[in-house]
């Protein structure tokens, strides 16, 4: 069964500097998200983007966050000036079309000290 | 506005139990329900739709309108189980997004 793949599991960063956070979403699939859960709280969107651009995102994602696609395959996720209250877990997740459910990527784990 | 309520934080029960965890939503639109589950350390899976009305392992879900619930219930619950479990609701604005909306998780315990 075709996966979402995350890379890395886990990124450490010191508060201020930037990370890019990566995606591999399934080859045929259109639409491409992105979430976080910070610890012990419930999933919430980041952003969505299809046909190569945003479609919406929000009040999270401010202009702190961007994401990219850069070469038709990779789906990145870059927060330009990292805080500490940026520290949770990343989920990537794409769908083929908006009758089909969500393939999730296992996560990054971001931590900023 | 969509929010999902899951009113329960934690839901403990012995195996061979039936078990419930609740999921309420509001939407002002036609909703599509969904059950995810997280095993320790794994990724957030498809358990359910409701436009689909499968059973996936022996699990079921009823969306009721009336009642905006989307309540999970299975009648023998076992130890492979014990799992987080989020309702999530999506909703379609403009065409090009189908967001999902997540409840805060129900996490299940199934005691031998």
């Amino acid at each position: 069964e075709p996966e979402v793949t995350q890379t890395p599991s886990h990124q450490v960063t010191q508060m201020g500097q930037e990370v890019i956070l990566r995606c591999v979403p399934i080859s045929n699939h259109l639409y491409f998200y992105w979430y976080r859960q910070i610890l012990g709280q419930k999933v919430e969107f980041l952003v969505s983007f299809y046909n190569n651009e945003i479609s919406e995102k929000s009040e999270i994602f401010d202009d702190q966050f961007s994401v990219e696609r850069p070469d038709g395959s990779n789906f990145t996720l870059k927060i330009r000036s990292t805080k500490l209250e940026d520290s949770a877990m990343y989920f990537c997740a794409s769908i083929l079309a908006g009758a089909y459910g969500y393939t999730f990527g296992s996560g990054t784990r971001l931590t900023v000290v | 506005a969509q929010r999902v309520t899951q009113p329960e934080k934690l839901l403990s029960v012995f195996k061979g139990a039936p078990v419930e965890l609740k999921c309420n939503y509001s939407y002002s639109g036609s909703p599509e329900l969904f059950w995810y589950v997280q095993y320790s350390r794994q990724r957030l899976q498809l358990l359910l739709r409701h436009i689909s009305r499968e059973s996936i392992k022996g699990f079921t879900a009823d969306l009721n309108k009336g009642e905006t619930s989307f309540h999970l219930k299975k009648p023998f619950a076992q130890e492979e189980d014990s799992a987080m479990y989020y309702c999530a609701l999506r909703a379609v604005s403009g065409g090009s997004n189908y967001k999902l909306t997540f409840g805060k998780g129900t996490l299940l315990t199934v005691n031998p």
